[in-house]
């Protein structure tokens, strides 16, 4: 039972490029979130989902997408990378109201 | 909307001591779930504590514990016995429709040898 796993880990982009962030969960949990964690703040939600085929869009939803094609995925997709996009990303998922949090992948975009 | 405010940017204790990190929200729900999650160095989110809104008593974890104030809209987190290991940026979060959580700005907790 591996939890949520997120890849890669760490990805330097160029301004412009376009990049996907893998999560996975193998829970079998209903609800996944996107979070992004600038440095020295608090996490915010990006976009998150109740279930295959259904997305919503959080507090800063701005410059990404996302898509929810199986219970298991969730990943996010960045257009036209921006220099204000260099985060920390946390791919989460519940079934209750307990989040399990992945490890993160360091992105930044130069 | 729903905020959450974390005034100590910064606490340190030492070693065995009891320490409380504060934490204040804003909502007009009645139904609603905070938690304290814990992030050490490694950048991992690990779930400390959580209190249901509806709950009067305050709920402990083992040398963690909260002071829940429910009219005062407070939510503070007591570490006793403090350990090398408890050395973390401390998050407070609310819950708030859909279970979606509304983050503190965290406080850096340093305990000392």
């Amino acid at each position: 039972n591996a939890g949520v796993t997120q890849t890669p880990k760490f990805r330097i982009l160029k301004i412009g490029q376009s990049m996907t962030l893998q999560c996975t969960q193998d829970m079998n949990h209903n609800y996944m979130y996107w979070y992004r964690q600038d440095p020295g703040m608090g996490l915010k939600l990006i976009y998150y989902s109740v279930g295959a085929g259904i997305t919503d869009k959080g507090e800063v939803p701005n410059g990404y997408n996302v898509s929810r094609s199986t219970t298991e995925d969730f990943p996010l997709r960045l257009e036209l990378a921006a220099p204000s996009q260099t985060s920390v990303y946390f791919c989460a998922s519940s079934y209750s109201k307990e989040q399990y949090f992945g490890p993160g992948t360091r992105l930044t975009v130069t | 909307a729903q905020t959450v405010t974390q005034s100590q940017p910064e606490m340190s204790v030492q070693e065995a001591e009891t320490v409380t990190l504060s934490c204040t929200y804003d909502t007009s729900e009645n139904n609603y779930y905070l938690f304290w999650y814990k992030q050490p160095p490694s950048r991992q989110m690990i779930l400390v504590i959580r209190q249901e809104a509806y709950k009067q008593q305050n709920a402990t974890e083992n040398r963690f514990s909260v002071n829940f104030q429910k009219a005062a809209k407070s939510f503070s987190l007591k570490i006793s016995d403090s350990q090398l290991g408890d050395t973390a940026m401390y998050f407070c979060a609310f819950m708030k429709d859909g279970n979606k959580l509304v983050f503190g700005a965290g406080t850096i907790l340093r305990v000392k040898s």
